[in-house]
C-alpha cells in the first residue's frame, strides 16, 4: 500500500524568498509522484510528475522537485516566490494503480 | 471531450434525501478517481475503477456512498440518507494508463451541501 505524509500544513513565506514544500511517502512498489496545485476556488492542476529518470524534475511556474529514493522524499521547492503562487499544494503517489494524495500544505506569499 | 467533467457542479440537498453525482471522464481513460475534499482535510480517496476490474471500493466512508462506472466511462457516486458531514466537495478523475500520460486530470468538482 502507499501513502503520502506532507509535514507542513501551512507555510507562509514572504515574496521572493525560497520555499521548500515536503513530502514524504512510503511504498512497497515502485512509485510515480505527483505535486498538483490548487489556486483559490478553483480545480486542482498537475504542477509536475516524476515517473523515471532523472531525479530532478521540473514543472510549471517555476517550481521543481527532486525525488530521494533513500529518503524516500519528494519535496517541492521554488527559488523565488510570487504572490500568484499562494495556493494549496498537494503531494501524490501512484504505485501499482491507485493514486493517494497527502493532506496538502496551503502556501500563503506575504507581499 | 475536452477535459473531466462533472454535474452538478452545486447541490444543495436535504439531510435524509438521496444525492447523486455524475462524472464524465477524458475519452478513451481507463482510470477513474472519486475523492473528496472537505475544509481543511485534503483529498480524502473514496472510490477507483479500472477498466473491467473489480473497484477499490476501500475509501467509501460508509455503505450510504456507492458509485459505479457504466461502459467504462462515465460515472455516478450515490449518497443516500445524507447526513450533514456528507458536506464536502467531491472531486473526479480520470486517467490513461500510458506510461508518460499516468497523471490524473481532474474536474471542477461538485458542491454538495447538506442541510
Amino acid at each position: 500500500a502507499q501513502s503520502v505524509t506532507q509535514l507542513d500544513s501551512q507555510v507562509p513565506v514572504f515574496e521572493e524568498a525560497p520555499v521548500e514544500l515536503r513530502c514524504n511517502y512510503s511504498s512497497s512498489v515502485s512509485v510515480y509522484l505527483f505535486w498538483y496545485v490548487q489556486y483559490p476556488n478553483q480545480g486542482l492542476q498537475l504542477l509536475l510528475k516524476y515517473l523515471s529518470g532523472s531525479t530532478l524534475v521540473k514543472g510549471i511556474n517555476g517550481f521543481e522537485a527532486e525525488f530521494n529514493k533513500s529518503q524516500t522524499s519528494f519535496h517541492l521547492r521554488k527559488p523565488s516566490v510570487h504572490i500568484s503562487d499562494t495556493a494549496e499544494y498537494f503531494c501524490a503517489v501512484r504505485g501499482a494503480n491507485n493514486l493517494f494524495f497527502g493532506t496538502g500544505t496551503r502556501l500563503t506569499v506575504i507581499p | 471531450g475536452a477535459g473531466v467533467s462533472q454535474s452538478p457542479s452545486n447541490k444543495v440537498t436535504e439531510k435524509g434525501k438521496d444525492v447523486e453525482l455524475r462524472c464524465d471522464p477524458i475519452s478513451g481513460h481507463t482510470a477513474l478517481y472519486w475523492y473528496r475534499q472537505s475544509l481543511g482535510q485534503g483529498l480524502e480517496f473514496l472510490i477507483y475503477f479500472q477498466g473491467n476490474s473489480a473497484p477499490d471500493k476501500s475509501g467509501l466512508p460508509s455503505d450510504r456512498f456507492s458509485a459505479e462506472r457504466t461502459g467504462g466511462s462515465v460515472s455516478t457516486l450515490t449518497i443516500q440518507r445524507t447526513q450533514q458531514e456528507d458536506s464536502a466537495v467531491y472531486l473526479c478523475a480520470s486517467s490513461s494508463q500510458v506510461f508518460q500520460n499516468t497523471e490524473a486530470f481532474f474536474g471542477q468538482g461538485t458542491r454538495l451541501t447538506v442541510v
